[in-house]
């Protein structure tokens, strides 16, 4: 298993540029987050899913959108990205039967918005 | 969510047995006890979780009182591999909030 992948690993921006972020994981985990994780700070829940087709707001949501079509893919996009949106980006999942609070992360995406 | 604290840093040496305590005074009755290890450049990898008592497997211990407003970690025999930052959550199931962490630096 590949386990949980992202893609790009970086990617430099303008501001009010727009772009999607993509995640992908086969181990067949319901549930899936996006997380940002700004210098020297902890992780803060951007968007999660506990299946396909649902999906519900973080603790930063303002400025990124997700969808849940599949149960292995959980694309983030940022809408019109601003330099507040430099960061770097996880992507997690897990299955339903350890919730959300066990959780296997992706190798990150680094995000610079000029 | 439960309110977590625990050390900004820590330092110690190879061989040595290394706890970091986390306080969670405001824990609720669902909340389990999560500890994740991140190093930099990559994702938090999870290393061990409990309700109570003693759990134990092959890189840790997670040591949690009757009362559970704190735990502890336990890292036997640390490595220079184990230089990395530990975050301690208390949480239900429904979303992960990581506050900053405890940034261990093991030394030679």
């Amino acid at each position: 298993n590949a386990g949980v992948t992202q893609t790009p690993k970086f990617q430099v921006l303008k501001t009010g540029q727009s772009m999607t972020l993509q995640c992908a994981q086969d181990m067949n985990h319901e549930y899936m987050s996006w997380y940002r994780q700004d210098p020297g700070m902890g992780l803060r829940l951007i968007h999660y899913s506990v299946g396909a087709g649902i999906t519900d707001q973080g603790e930063v949501p303002n400025g990124y959108n997700v969808s849940r079509s599949t149960t292995e893919d959980f694309p983030l996009r940022l809408l019109s990205a601003a330099p507040s949106q430099t960061s770097v980006y996880f992507c997690a999942s897990s299955p339903r039967d350890r919730g959300l609070d066990t959780q296997y992360f992706g190798p990150g995406t680094r995000l610079t918005v000029l | 969510l439960a309110k977590t604290t625990q050390p900004i840093s820590m330092d110690s040496y190879e061989g040595q047995e290394v706890n970091i305590t986390c306080s969670h005074n405001n824990i609720a009755t669902n909340d389990y006890i999560t500890w994740y290890q991140q190093f930099p450049s990559q994702g938090p990898r999870f290393i061990i979780q409990g309700y109570k008592t003693k759990v134990t497997n092959e890189v840790a211990s997670l040591f949690i009182p009757a009362d559970r407003k704190s735990s502890t970690l336990s890292l036997p025999r640390v490595s220079l591999s184990d230089t990395a930052v530990y975050y301690c959550l208390a949480q239900g199931a429904q979303k992960l909030v990581f506050g900053q962490g405890t940034r261990l630096t093991i030394n030679p």
